[in-house]
């Protein structure tokens, strides 16, 4: 059973940027079978799909957020990081960490979710 | 982007009722669709991957069918515990994009 744990700042403020960490328990970050993802939803909003990374490399960002985002993979601590530069009030939302299931092309294992504010 | 859009956007039921919520691609999708459940304050939870195939320990009382731009997620014979946001996702492209959502309320 794969585990998915987020943790980083609950509040920033405009133009900052924002930092996450997927802790990952039950699956190794060097599998083939999962891209590691990440998802917001913002306040009674759909999820809103934000990218994910392989563990060769491969990084697939939203266009939305392409300019301003990056992911990583940290295999020697069994996480992967999201950061989004230049924050506004619009980023605010909780993040999801998820597994994106390469053979079944699905999210199946997420974590509980973080909610981020942008506020001044 | 491949645009969602689900129908309705919410639905009043009550136990023991039979709903079904449909969900149409701007494009096509195959059936590269994905259908999730999400509570208040929780994560959206898998049911149905690629329009028709039920997850393990997902009760039998949901389907999900379709191909192309059309699906829909049926629940026969409502239970108290299925009173949720219902989501569709597709994975044929990228981004990957969601609906907007159908909220199941009594």
């Amino acid at each position: 059973q794969v585990q998915l744990q987020e943790s980083g700042p609950g509040l920033l403020k405009p133009s900052a940027t924002l930092s996450l960490t997927c802790a990952v328990s039950g699956a190794s970050l060097t599998s083939s079978h999962y891209y590691w993802s990440w998802i917001r939803q913002a306040p009674g909003k759909e999820p809103e799909w934000i990218g994910h990374m392989f563990h060769s490399g491969f990084t697939s960002i939203n266009p939305s957020l392409k300019t301003r985002s990056t992911i990583s993979l940290d295999t020697s601590k069994d996480q992967f990081s999201l950061n989004i530069n230049s924050v506004n009030a619009a980023d605010t939302a909780v993040y999801f960490c998820a597994s994106y299931n390469t053979a079944g092309s699905f999210f199946d294992y997420w974590g509980p979710g973080t909610l981020v504010t942008v506020s001044s | 982007d491949t645009q969602m859009t689900q129908s309705p956007s919410s639905l009043s039921a009550t136990v023991g009722e039979s709903v079904t919520i449909t969900c149409r691609a701007s494009q096509s999708v195959s059936n590269y669709l994905n259908w999730y459940q999400q509570k208040p304050g929780k994560a959206p939870k898998l049911l149905i991957s690629v329009a028709s195939n039920l997850q393990s320990g997902v009760p039998s009382r949901f389907s999900g069918r379709g191909s192309g731009t059309d699906f829909t997620l049926s629940i026969s014979s409502l239970q108290p515990e299925d009173f949720a946001t219902y989501y569709c996702q597709q994975s044929y492209s990228t981004p990957r994009t969601f609906g907007q959502g159908t909220r199941v309320e009594v």
